[in-house]
């Protein structure tokens, strides 16, 4: 089946620097990604949309200059948090649309996530 | 905009036993998905199952099936012969078929599976 292969599945940086988290779809064009965040015991929350060619779209209240997507080819979509702080401390998951076959009007295929550890 | 509402924080269901979760939506749109995932303690987020709004059918995937009552704004999720493996975080999910293809999730039911 589809996969999304996120990376990397956990990282700890220090308060300040900068993270690159990638999803990189292997069987399929992701001409979509969706990148959530998800804080302990709690839902998926969309951060943004991205669409390979172009600006990502942000949910109201995400700081763009924060977290700055980057969907440069159809294989591949990242996100990096930038000057990053332990608020930023959380579980981020991609979500590949994928347009392929019967389930071409629904079909998501997610990454394994990436736990992020500010300190 | 729509929202997505779990009341049910957590549930337990004894092994082989059924169980239901619960989940309701607001939207002012007629046409729409709505989906089941499933995440586990590894949190992959997996599908269970998914229904279309213009369907009347419930839709079903082995052990699991759902209860969806359009007018009430309702979608329950079924789990039959409930394994060990059902052991999980279950979130109810909502996707326009207008604009953005985004999903919005509700909180989650963590489902404990009693041995």
């Amino acid at each position: 089946g589809a996969v999304v292969s996120q990376h990397p599945s956990r990282v700890i940086c220090k308060s300040g620097t900068s993270v690159k988290i990638e999803c990189r779809s292997l069987d399929f064009q992701a001409t979509t990604m969706f990148w959530y965040r998800q804080f302990p015991k709690q839902s998926l929350m969309l951060m943004a949309t991205s669409n390979e060619g172009s600006k990502a779209t942000y949910e109201q209240g995400v700081e763009k200059d924060k977290f700055l997507i980057n969907h440069a080819s159809l294989t591949l979509s990242t996100l990096t948090v930038t000057s990053a702080h332990p608020e930023d401390s959380s579980f981020y998951i991609c979500s590949a649309r994928d347009f392929r076959g019967a389930e071409s009007n629904y079909g998501y295929t997610f990454g394994s996530g990436t736990r992020l550890t500010v300190v | 905009a729509q929202t997505v509402t779990q009341s049910q924080p957590e549930m337990s269901v004894q092994e082989a036993e059924t169980v239901t979760l619960s989940c309701t939506y607001d939207t002012s749109e007629s046409d729409y998905y709505l989906f089941w995932y499933k995440q586990p303690p590894s949190r992959q987020m997996i599908l269970v199952i998914r229904q279309e709004a213009y369907k009347q059918q419930n839709a079903t995937e082995n052990r699991f099936s759902v209860n969806f009552q359009k007018a009430a704004k309702s979608f329950s999720l079924k789990i039959s012969d409930s394994q060990l493996g059902d052991a999980a975080m279950y979130f109810c999910a909502y996707r326009s078929n207008f604009g953005n293809e985004k999903l919005t999730f509700g909180t989650g039911t963590r489902l404990t599976i009693i041995p």
